[in-house]
C-alpha cells in the first residue's frame, strides 16, 4: 500500500515567518512530486512540482526533495495570513498510470 | 480560457434517489479525473480518462458508482441508489498528457448530501 504521509497540523505561524510543511512517502519508486494549496470551501490549486533531489525555487515558496530519506517539503518564506490554507502533498509512483496518491494535508495558520 | 466547469454545484437528495454530477474538462487536456473528498479519507481518486478511455477505476467505491466519457468534453459521474455515507464534495480535474510532471487542474466541486 502507498502511502504519503503529512502532519495534519494545524501549524500556526506568525506573519511573516518561515513556514515549513513536511510530507513523506512510503514507495522509493516514486517520480513525481506535487504541492497544492486548498483554501476552505474551494478546490485545490497547484503550487509547485519537484522530480529531483534538492531545492526548487519559485518566489516566496521553496520545495525540497531528498529521495534518500522520502522526503519532500515545502518552506513558505515571509508568510502571509493569505497563506492560510490546507497543503497536499501528491506523489506519482514509477508504473502508476499516472496516479496521483495524495497526503491528508496540513492545515497552516498565519496569524497577523 | 475557462476552467474546469462541474454542474451542479450543490446537490441534496434523499437515499436511493440517482445523482448524476457533470464534468467539462479544459478544452484540449486529455485526462480527465473523477475525485471525492472527505474529511476522513482526503483526497479518493474514483477513476480517471485518457482521451475519453477509462484507464483506471479502481477507486470507484461500488457498483453503486458508474462514470462515463462519451466525447472529450463531457463526463457524468453517476451513483445510483445514493446512500447517506456518499456525502462529500466531487471533484473533477482535468490535464494535458505531458508525462509524470503534468499538472491538474480542479473544478469547483459538487458538494453532495444524501439524506
Amino acid at each position: 500500500q502507498k502511502e504519503v504521509e503529512q502532519n495534519s497540523g494545524p501549524l500556526s505561524v506568525p506573519e511573516g515567518a518561515i513556514a515549513s510543511l513536511n510530507c513523506t512517502y512510503s514507495d522509493r519508486g516514486s517520480q513525481s512530486f506535487f504541492w497544492y494549496r486548498q483554501y476552505s470551501g474551494k478546490s485545490p490549486e497547484l503550487i509547485m512540482f519537484i522530480y529531483s533531489n534538492g531545492d526548487k525555487e519559485d518566489g516566496r515558496f521553496t520545495a525540497q526533495l531528498n529521495k534518500a530519506s522520502q522526503y519532500v517539503s515545502l518552506l513558505i518564506r515571509d508568510s502571509q495570513p493569505s497563506d492560510s490554507a490546507t497543503y497536499l502533498c501528491a506523489v506519482i509512483y514509477a508504473g502508476n498510470n499516472r496516479k496521483l496518491i495524495w497526503g491528508l494535508g496540513t492545515s497552516l495558520a498565519v496569524n497577523p | 480560457d475557462a476552467g474546469v466547469i462541474q454542474s451542479p454545484r450543490h446537490e441534496v437528495t434523499e437515499m436511493g434517489q440517482e445523482v448524476t454530477l457533470r464534468c467539462k474538462p479544459i478544452s484540449g487536456h486529455n485526462s480527465l479525473f473523477w475525485y471525492r473528498q472527505t474529511m476522513m479519507r482526503g483526497l479518493e481518486l474514483l477513476i480517471y480518462f485518457n482521451n475519453n478511455v477509462p484507464i483506471d477505476d479502481s477507486g470507484m467505491p461500488e457498483d453503486r458508482f458508474s462514470a462515463k466519457m462519451p466525447n472529450a468534453s463531457f463526463s457524468t459521474l453517476k451513483i445510483q441508489p445514493s446512500e447517506p455515507r456518499d456525502s462529500a464534495v466531487y471533484f473533477c480535474a482535468s490535464s494535458l498528457r505531458e508525462g509524470s510532471t503534468d499538472t491538474q487542474y480542479f473544478g469547483p466541486g459538487t458538494r453532495l448530501t444524501v439524506l
